[in-house]
């Protein structure tokens, strides 16, 4: 079975420090990796995604995740926190189980930014 | 954005009523996923279907049915509400395994 912890259920930074949010992961499998932004009363976008190759991994909004598999780690990073970056992340584990790919969320963490 | 739309957006019912909701999507992707999202918990999977009349259930299916007679619609219904369904609800859908997956904007279910 796949799980994700994301550490700290809520996160404040100052705007203009780096955003740090965790994700560790549990696969059997060579695991997907992906982490989702949610915005006040809007559905999950999609930021990034890991699945094989790099290990770093750019995605939208000037955010990027890094995929460490001795740590069992998919933590993302942003050098320098905006007030627009303020929202609830998701971190998720593709399994494929049958026919179908299940994806497994962390409980998310909501990063308040700061002036 | 992926052509998702979930309907009703928002809807009010009462215990022991049936509800149906509806996903519909333009993108003709073969999987589709119901969620619900409460606070603490994420999004937990409820059903997926994997092709046209072809589905399963999820970690939290208990008082759940859905149907999917079309590529483009995945209907999720509460054969008689209770308060502890009232919920966000969500669509996913996804082209293939492992994929990511595209949400729709969600339905906000109270149940009094």
């Amino acid at each position: 079975a796949q799980s994700v912890t994301q550490l700290g259920s809520h996160v404040s930074v100052s705007e203009g420090a780096l955003v740090l949010l965790r994700c560790n992961y549990s696969s059997s499998v060579p695991p997907y990796l992906f982490w989702y932004v949610q915005y006040p009363n809007q559905g999950l976008q999609l930021l990034l995604k890991y699945t094989t190759g790099a290990t770093l991994v750019k995605g939208i909004n000037g955010f990027e995740a890094e995929f460490k598999k001795s740590e069992t780690s998919f933590h993302l990073t942003k050098p320098s926190a905006h007030m627009s970056d303020a929202a609830e992340y998701f971190c998720a584990v593709s399994a494929s189980t049958g026919t179908a790919s299940k994806l497994t969320f962390g409980t998310g963490t909501r990063l308040q930014v700061t002036l | 954005d992926a052509g998702i739309t979930q309907s009703p957006r928002h809807k009010v019912t009462e215990t022991g009523t049936p509800v149906t909701l509806r996903c519909h999507q333009t993108e003709n992707h073969r999987y589709m996923y119901w969620y619900r999202q409460d606070p603490g918990h994420g999004l937990r999977l409820i059903h997926y279907s994997y092709g046209v009349k072809d589905t399963d259930k999820g970690e939290v299916s208990d008082g759940y049915s859905v149907s999917r007679s079309k590529t483009e619609d995945f209907l999720l219904t509460l054969e008689s509400a209770t308060s502890s369904q009232t919920s966000v609800y969500f669509c996913a859908i996804s082209d293939r395994g492992f994929n990511e997956q595209f949400f729709g904007p969600g339905t906000r279910l109270t149940v009094l």
